[in-house]
């Protein structure tokens, strides 16, 4: 089985620049939830979608969104990218079932993001 | 709230020694425990997890850790290491609220020397 892939792997945007990152969970699993690493502030989750619907959100401004579609793979949105924004953006995927705090999470290799 | 906390950034040992990477943790209501890998420029990768039961839970690549609720810790063990487990270590929790968010310490650098 494949496991999560993530595209693209490492970008490089400007300050006020938007971007789009891609992640396909594993197959059958429906839930997907996106990080963001950054050796500040280290793992912190930004969102969780399970059937189309945002689940859980983190503590980040409106300038992140995402979304997922009906094969559940998602995408994540960052609008007027600010320099902080620079980090490692990682998806996890679990099967999602009605126990989903002890389900495991299978996390992709990450976007990377450089943003000047 | 919920906090992970990881008592050291950094862990230089050698290799075949024994290994201890220390994690506590502070919630209000009941959680979930794991401890993921993170190897160069990859993603994070599950050692282990505790849900219930035994308070002892075994993992992949020899890793151990013990469950100590009164001391709200989740230590991760191995008895010899070797150089390939060179990398960012992640003790993370979540919370039986029905949500799946991981909550993440701050990452334990584990540095195999020969």
């Amino acid at each position: 089985k494949a496991g999560v892939t993530q595209t693209p792997r490492y970008l490089i945007k400007t300050r006020g620049q938007q971007v789009t990152l891609s992640c396909s969970p594993i197959s059958g699993h429906r839930s997907v939830s996106w990080y963001q690493q950054t050796p500040g502030q280290g793992l912190q989750f930004l969102f969780e979608y399970f059937s189309e619907t945002q689940r859980n959100k983190g503590n980040f401004p409106g300038r992140f969104s995402g979304r997922q579609f009906s094969n559940s793979r998602s995408e994540m949105n960052v609008s007027t990218l600010e320099l902080g924004d620079s980090a490692l953006y990682l998806c996890a995927s679990s099967i999602g079932t009605s126990r989903g705090p002890q389900e495991t999470q299978y996390f992709g290799p990450g976007t990377r993001l450089l943003v000047l | 709230a919920q906090s992970v906390t990881q008592l050291d950034s950094q862990v230089p040992v050698f290799e075949e020694a024994p290994v201890e990477l220390r994690c506590n943790y502070s919630s209000s209501v009941s959680v979930y425990l794991f401890w993921y890998v993170q190897y160069p420029n990859q993603g994070l990768q599950l050692l282990l997890k505790y849900l219930s039961g035994s308070t002892l839970v075994k993992g992949i690549n020899g890793f151990e850790a013990e469950f100590n609720k009164s001391q709200t810790s989740f230590h991760l063990r191995k008895p010899s290491v070797h150089i390939s487990d060179t990398a960012e270590y992640f003790c993370a929790l979540r919370r039986d609220t029905g949500r799946r968010a991981l909550t993440f310490g701050s990452g334990t650098r584990l540095q195999v020397q020969p």
